[in-house]
């Protein structure tokens, strides 16, 4: 079946713009989560959303950085007025809830930040 | 302290050699472990799953959980170039399936 897929698979944007970026889970994963990756360094968790509950946003770095999940499948994080130190690629993984916990991740956003 | 202990890297090791990495974690995390690992420019993806005191293996790597001392050390035997990557050790840390990634362990396997 189809895997986790993300949109764009690369963004530039001058510093200062908003941008989106969109994640596909698979088709039935109640759980999906956001991590940053810098050049060379590891996972750094943002936000993660399960089911109907409150999403758990402890990592996200600043207030510039949200994320939304519509109708229980996609995820849309969004990282306002941009700066350099934003640019990594961006990771989105989903999971089924219950017994596996096992996360599927898509290929990444990489967004760089001129 | 950082919850998730691994060995730090690079690793570097000839063809055939035996390779163990490291992992310790926080004893209140749940029972999942994982091992990640991620290739040059690609997404991480899953190398092998476990629980309890459950010894896993796959691909020729090996896992057993040590939940006395909160260890999930992964091995392999025999190394091959096609296993030079980054390597994450990831315990669940709630019922809802959370995973706290380890720093990564760079493996760098010579001819």
């Amino acid at each position: 079946g189809a895997g986790v897929s993300q949109s764009p698979s690369n963004k530039v944007t001058e510093k200062g713009k908003d941008v989106e970026l969109r994640c596909d889970p698979i088709s039935g994963h109640t759980a999906l989560y956001w991590y940053r990756q810098s050049l060379g360094q590891g996972l750094e968790f943002l936000i993660y959303f399960q089911g109907n509950s409150a999403p758990d946003k402890s990592g996200l770095p600043s207030d510039r950085f949200s994320a939304e999940r519509t109708g229980g499948s996609v995820s849309t994080l969004t990282i306002q007025r941009t700066q350099q130190e934003d640019s990594a690629v961006y990771l989105c993984a989903s999971s089924s809830s219950g017994t596996s916990y096992e996360q599927y991740f898509g290929p990444g956003t990489r967004l760089t930040v001129t | 302290g950082d919850s998730v202990t691994q060995t730090e890297g690079p690793v570097t090791l000839p063809e055939r050699a035996a390779l163990t990495l490291n992992c310790t974690y926080q004893s209140s995390y749940s029972t999942f472990l994982f091992w990640y690992v991620q290739y040059l420019n690609k997404e991480p993806e899953l190398l092998l799953k476990s629980s309890e005191n459950q010894e896993t293996d796959s691909r020729g790597f090996q896992a057993s959980p040590i939940k006395s001392d909160s260890s999930f050390h992964l091995e392999k035997p025999s190394v091959q170039l096609s296993d030079s990557a980054v390597y994450y050790c990831a315990p669940g840390t709630d019922s809802w399936g959370k995973l706290q990634f380890g720093a990564g362990t760079q493996v760098v396997v010579t001819p």
